[in-house]
């Protein structure tokens, strides 16, 4: 079935370090979401990109969507300690009859040390 | 904070027993999907509802239902419970047929034992 993978599974950084985490797609989507989890929360929704190729940008954070909407990346500039949490990015399978269905990636664990 | 709500926000039941869990939507949303994350996983889509019908599901057995209410509120039932359903059960609407920008409820956790 279609899977979505995130790397790293774990990120430390220092604060004002920059991060990045990868999310790759075995099988084209229509477009990709990201969420953000902090710890014993519930995910909220930072983005969505449904165009090859599109870049996002909202304040530090940078989304890309690749251009063959395979994959897609979240770079963080000069972190905060606010920016702890759990990234997840969320894709919907192209041309798929459930296009309800949004496939979660592991996500990635961002810690930062002041 | 969205204005979803889930109760009950704790449970815990025991092996073969049956569960139902609440969601109100956000004010305006029509659609609702559920989701099981595990314990260090990403969200797992259960199945979603939009005005009434489901609108699609995940690899989830039959054991796994759902209802939708005029209200676009919505139920998730789960017979014959099993210890790997042990988790935090998500709600999120939205707006819409499909999988557009999703408000998450604070969940509930639920043990099986």
């Amino acid at each position: 079935g279609q899977q979505v993978m995130q790397i790293p599974q774990y990120q430390h950084v220092q604060e004002g370090e920059d991060f990045t985490t990868y999310c790759n797609s075995s099988t084209t989507l229509s477009n990709i979401q990201w969420y953000k989890q902090r710890p014993g929360g519930h995910p909220v929704f930072l983005i969505q990109l449904v165009k090859s190729g599109e870049v996002k940008k909202q304040k530090r954070l940078t989304f890309q969507f690749g251009e063959a909407k395979k994959n897609s990346s979240l770079h963080i500039t000069a972190t905060q300690t606010t920016d702890v949490g759990t990234y997840f990015c969320a894709g919907i399978l192209a041309g798929g009859t459930s296009y309800g269905k949004l496939t979660f990636g592991q996500g990635t664990i961002l810690t930062v040390h002041p | 904070e969205t204005g979803v709500t889930q109760s009950p926000t704790h449970l815990i039941k025991t092996r073969g027993q049956q569960v139902t869990l609440r969601c109100s939507s956000q004010s305006g949303h029509n659609t609702v999907s559920w989701y099981q994350q595990a314990l260090g996983q990403g969200p797992q889509f259960i199945f979603q509802y939009y005005r009434e019908e489901e609108n699609g599901r995940g690899n989830f057995p039959p054991r796994f239902s759902g209802l939708q209410f005029p209200n676009y509120s919505s139920e998730l039932n789960v017979n014959a419970l099993e210890l790997d359903d042990s988790a935090l059960y998500l709600c999120a609407s939205s707006l819409g047929r499909g999988a557009y920008e999703q408000y998450f409820g604070p969940g509930t956790r639920l043990t099986v034992t």
